[in-house]
């Protein structure tokens, strides 16, 4: 079946810094969610991105569905944005197929 | 809009135990997934319901069951609990659009913890 992996697992930063995380996967998808998961658990959707760009506030992602991967970026980063980052894929028989997600943690 | 809610928020049972956990999608959504969190697994699918129907389900055991009513609220139900089935377990409700994989938006989840 389809792998989708996200680099790095874990990411520190210190509160201001700017991050790129990314999510590869190995066939064709017919679309991509990234997703935030916060210290209680919740499940927030980010972006609804099966190509192109799309921008909201300090996120941004990019698919380049051609070339199989997708980018999240996080600009001025909060300590609020601490938690797990995952991507998530439709595979071809409909079934969303998550990432192991990266963990990032934001230092105040 | 209220958003998608589940009860209960904890749950301890015992091995051999059944449990049924209940999901309301957002007002409007007809499509209702659930999925099982472990730290060992990640995040995977379990099955998804559309107008009442299955419409899609994943890899996990018969034990693992689920059903739809008309208001479009659902239920999960897992016979026969093992140690392993501890997990959270996270339902989603998506726009009323009708195909697969539309934007998810989750609910807090239910952690089940098998004794």
């Amino acid at each position: 079946g389809i792998q989708v992996e996200q680099s790095p697992p874990d990411l520190i930063l210190q509160e201001g810094a700017n991050s790129t995380l990314r999510c590869n996967f190995s066939d064709s998808v017919n679309n991509l969610q990234w997703f935030h998961q916060n210290p209680w658990g919740q499940l927030i959707n980010l972006f609804y991105i099966p190509s192109g760009t799309k921008q909201n506030g300090r996120l941004s992602a990019t698919t380049v569905a051609t070339e199989r991967y997708s980018l999240l970026y996080i600009s001025s980063s909060q300590t609020t944005d601490s938690g797990v980052y995952f991507c998530a894929v439709l595979n071809r028989d409909d079934k969303i197929i998550f990432g192991k997600g990266t963990r990032l943690h934001i230092l105040p | 809009k209220a958003g998608v809610t589940q009860t209960p928020r904890y749950l301890i049972k015992t091995r051999g135990q059944q449990v049924t956990l209940s999901c309301s999608p957002i007002s409007g959504h007809r499509s209702v997934s659930w999925y099982q969190q472990t730290p060992g697994q990640g995040l995977q699918f379990l099955f998804e319901y559309f107008s009442e129907t299955q419409r899609n389900k994943g890899n996990f055991p018969g034990r693992f069951s689920g059903r739809q009513f008309s208001n479009s609220r659902s239920e999960m139900n897992v016979s026969t609990l093992e140690l392993g089935d501890s997990a959270l377990y996270l339902c989603a409700s998506s726009p009323t659009q009708g195909y697969p994989g539309e934007k998810l938006f989750f609910g807090s989840g239910t952690q089940l913890s098998v004794l």
